[in-house]
Order: structure tokens, then sequence, then C-alpha cells
């Protein structure tokens, strides 16, 4: 089945830009969604369609797409920054839209 | 601004049906040509997209569930609902409910908070 491949921690410093990936091989076909997850609350939209970042999101997260791997950078990281962060994508076969999640990325800020 | 309120039994026994039911206020769930999603997240791990149902009524399921997976609309209370049958400890989970944009694309905005369903004799 189809996977979406993210590291399972990034820890960074406030202040400093954390940089989270996604890979999976259909990303250069389908776009990428992140979500973000506090401890107890609902995951949040941060970017939709790889760079596109919802009202009300900080503008020091983004977005970006290179090849198969997707990258949600956060710029300036703060102490609340820190959180579960999910990519999203849909999935490859082609026989249904279904969707598939990566599995998740803790960051730490120091 | 859209909310989505998840409610349903917070205890299923193994083998039987869990049901849950999304409420959405402050816009109708027939406007927009939306889909409306089921999204689960067992304890400490990470998600699992159950299903959702177009705004044509047609379903698409997660084939690793889809032979117990309902997922059904009643635009008349503007709500949404799932049923996961034959339930084993492996189905505990907090149940999202969430919208979900108009093809081609499928992301998930907004979310509701969620609830735990644990599955216990």
């Amino acid at each position: 089945s189809y996977e979406l491949t993210q590291p399972p921690s990034v820890s960074v410093s406030p202040g400093q830009t954390a940089r989270i990936t996604c890979s999976g091989d259909a990303l250069p076909k389908q776009y990428a969604y992140w979500y973000q997850q506090k401890p107890g609350q609902a995951p949040v939209l941060v970017i939709y369609k790889d760079s596109e970042r919802p009202s009300g999101i900080p503008e020091r997260f983004s977005g970006s797409s290179s090849g198969t791997t997707v990258t949600l950078t956060i710029s300036g990281v703060q102490a609340e920054d820190e959180a579960d962060y999910y990519c999203q994508s849909a999935d490859s076969s082609g026989t249904y839209p279904g969707v598939v999640f990566g599995g998740g990325t803790k960051l730490t800020v120091l | 601004q859209l909310q989505l309120q998840e409610s349903g039994s917070g205890l299923v026994k193994p083998s039987q049906t869990l049901s849950l039911t999304c409420a959405v206020s402050g816009g109708s769930i027939s406007s927009g040509g939306y889909s409306w999603s089921w999204i689960r997240q067992p304890p400490g791990k990470g998600l699992e997209w159950i299903g959702y149902i177009y705004h044509s009524g047609s379903t698409y399921y997660n084939p690793s569930l889809k032979s117990r997976v309902t997922i059904s609309v009643d635009r008349s209370k503007n709500q949404f609902s799932l049923k996961l049958s034959s339930v084993t400890a492996a189905d505990t989970a907090v149940y999202y409910c969430a919208r979900t944009t108009p093809r081609p694309y499928n992301w998930f905005d907004p979310w509701g908070q969620g609830t735990l369903v644990t599955v216990s004799s």
C-alpha cells in the first residue's frame, strides 16, 4: 500500500528554522497538505496544495515541493509551535480517491 | 464559522457496532459541494482516514475498513454518521469528523474536537 514517510522527530531552538519532510512516490502528481496537532486537540490545517497557507495561519509556516518530497518549514520557531505535524495526500492507486497520512513528526522546541 | 461536533457512545463492547454522529453548525451540509469525512487516531498513534461521503451521496472507504464501515448523511438534520461493525480493541481511538474539500482536492478543514471510543467488555 502507498505510504508517506516522515521523520519521527525534529528538534530546534527557539528562533531557528524547522524543516519537516514528507516523502512519497506520488507526490509529484498529487498535492500535499500539512496539519498541526497539539496534545489533546484536533489537527489544524496549516498548509494546503503544497504551499498555500490558510487564513489565520502565521506567515512563519510555509510549504514547498521538490520531486517526491514535500517540506513544511517553520521560520523563527516559537515555543507554541511544539506539536505533532502530519502530512497528507491522495492515494496514488487511481482506483479510488483514497487518502493517506504520514506517520507524523514530533517537533520539539528546545 | 463552520463547526463540527461528534457525539455517540464512548464505550462499545467487542463484536458490536460503533455508531457516531457529526453535527454541523454555522453552515449547511448541502452547500459548497463539500464532502464529509471520518478520521481516527488510536491512543498515542497517528491519523487514519476512515472514509468520506461526497456531496453526491457517493461514499469512499479505506480499503482496510471497507467491509465494516458505513457513512451516511441526514441533510434534514445537517449531520452525518459513521457506523463501524464487528469492533475489536484495535478500533479504540479518538474519532474525528471533518469537512473535506471538493474534488480533485481532499484536504480536511475544519475538524471536530474528536470523541474517544473505547472497545472493551
